[in-house]
């Protein structure tokens, strides 16, 4: 199995709204990634997990909260965000911390924020 | 300055026909150099990736090479098909040492494949 899956595909929030993303893999991947992706850029990091410590937070605003309950799970907590924070939010995991080793992505969530 | 820059940005080619693309990059040293494919809206797929030592590798009808003398990068498709419609992202994973390095991205080339 080396897929990673993400939840929901879409989210359309309101700017109040208390929301979530989930991130799940089963390969035993003890780097987990956080990336933010707007139309036509490329992806660009926000956090690391690091054998479930957060290990690289990418001046993130405080809004986005991430939390890694297990080895396997990875979420995101949404609060209060602004309009310019709708894109695609990619999870992706890697089987060791470092950008060496291959990174698989999820399928993203697509977020809007009204 | 990008550190890793492609080119053309977007490209348009009949199906059946092949292409290049290019990547430039000043990043040095690197540990390795990948090609993604992203689907619109979606999560980016690897496609090839090669260490610093190697030269070319092959994914089904995608050749990718890599001169690290003049630090270019190609990814050549052949037989292009409707499916092949894509972004294609060459990444490169520097090695300054450390286990935090971030993945470096270009900016991505879009391919569009007409009928």
């Amino acid at each position: 199995d080396t897929e990673v899956t993400q939840t929901p595909k879409h989210l359309v929030m309101g700017m109040t709204n208390k929301k979530s993303l989930k991130c799940e893999q089963h390969m035993g991947h003890r780097a987990m990634y956080w990336y933010k992706q707007k139309a036509k850029k490329p992806p660009e990091l926000m956090f690391v997990y690091s054998y479930e410590k957060l290990s690289i937070n990418e001046s993130v605003p405080s809004r986005f909260s991430p939390e890694c309950p297990n080895s396997s799970l990875l979420n995101l907590h949404l609060h209060a965000l602004q309009p310019e924070d709708s894109a695609l939010y990619l999870c992706a995991s890697s089987q060791l911390p470092g950008s060496r080793y291959e990174q698989y992505f999820g399928p993203g969530t697509r977020l809007t924020v009204t | 300055k990008n550190q890793v820059e492609q080119s053309p940005q977007s490209l348009i080619i009949l199906e059946g026909k092949n292409c290049t693309l290019q990547c430039n990059y000043t990043v040095s040293p690197f540990s390795n150099l990948r090609w993604y494919k992203q689907d619109t809206g979606r999560g980016p797929v690897s496609l090839t990736i090669m260490t610093f030592s190697e030269n070319t590798k092959s994914n089904g009808r995608y050749t990718a090479t890599l001169d690290a003398d003049t630090k270019q990068s190609s990814l050549h498709i052949t037989a292009s098909q409707l499916s092949d419609s894509a972004s294609y992202i060459c990444v490169v994973s520097p090695n300054y040492g450390g286990a935090t390095n971030k993945l470096i991205f270009g900016t991505g080339t879009l391919l569009a494949v007409q009928p």
